[in-house]
């Protein structure tokens, strides 16, 4: 059975840091690209960042680019996000989830963490 | 604003077929990007629904279908039963933003 549980989240400042992870169980964790997706309280999903099978790729949206870094080790079937200069928008529950492609036009999240809660608030 | 554009809410009574849009343009499901589905219940992790346009994960039931054509697509839930009461993301991938993308959400109500 594929498992995904995060943690790390919790109450920081505006302008901290918070490093989230998300522990791989009940697949090959280094044959997939991995997810990290987020959502504000009373808003909709926003796909937050991926990182390929090695690590060797990653992607972020915009808002996030610069300011956080994706990484995973494959030994530990591990997923990070490393979030730094944080903002209250920045302020949602964290999910990390397995990201699938299917050649040539299909990109999709087949697996989904319980997700974890960031509040960035002064 | 989402990328993808959704109606805010749909409702329909026990038994009946209610459809959910998700409006896209020619940078994504224009482009021939597929479109993907997820049921969110509160206080849940998301539920990939529907995956490809049209395809339905293991365990899904049929009541669920979904479609796509031109720069839109659509999801039906026939026989509407009270659990399907949640929210329902739509998602495609975006070649100008080079992103994933979503709809922004619509909430099923089961009368």
């Amino acid at each position: 059975e594929v498992q995904l549980v995060e943690s790390g989240g919790g109450l920081v400042q505006p302008g901290g840091s918070l490093r989230l992870s998300c522990a791989a169980s009940g697949f090959t964790f280094s044959s997939y690209w991995m997810t990290w997706v987020r959502q504000a309280p009373g808003k909709g999903l926003e796909w937050v960042a991926n990182i390929k099978q090695d690590g060797s790729e990653k992607y972020y949206v915009d808002s996030v680019r610069g300011r956080f870094t994706i990484s995973r080790d494959n030994a530990k079937n591990s997923l990070y996000l490393q979030m730094n200069s944080l903002r209250a928008e920045d302020t949602a529950l964290y999910y990390c989830a397995r990201d699938r492609y299917a050649a040539p036009t299909s990109y999709y999240f087949d697996y989904w963490g319980q997700g974890t809660l960031v509040t960035v608030t002064s | 604003q989402s990328v993808l554009t959704q109606p805010p809410s749909v409702s329909g009574a026990p038994g009946q077929r209610v459809t959910i849009s998700c409006t896209g343009s020619s940078s994504n499901i224009g482009a021939g990007y597929d479109v993907h589905w997820y049921q969110k219940v509160p206080g849940t992790a998301p539920k990939l629904l529907i995956y490809g346009n049209s395809n339905r994960p293991s365990g899904v039931p049929d009541r669920f279908s979904g479609s796509k054509s031109g720069t839109s697509a659509s999801l039906a839930i026939t026989g509407l039963q009270a659990e399907d009461e949640a929210d329902y993301y739509c998602q495609s991938y975006d070649s100008s933003l080079s992103a994933r993308v979503f709809g922004g959400g619509t909430k099923v109500t089961v009368l």
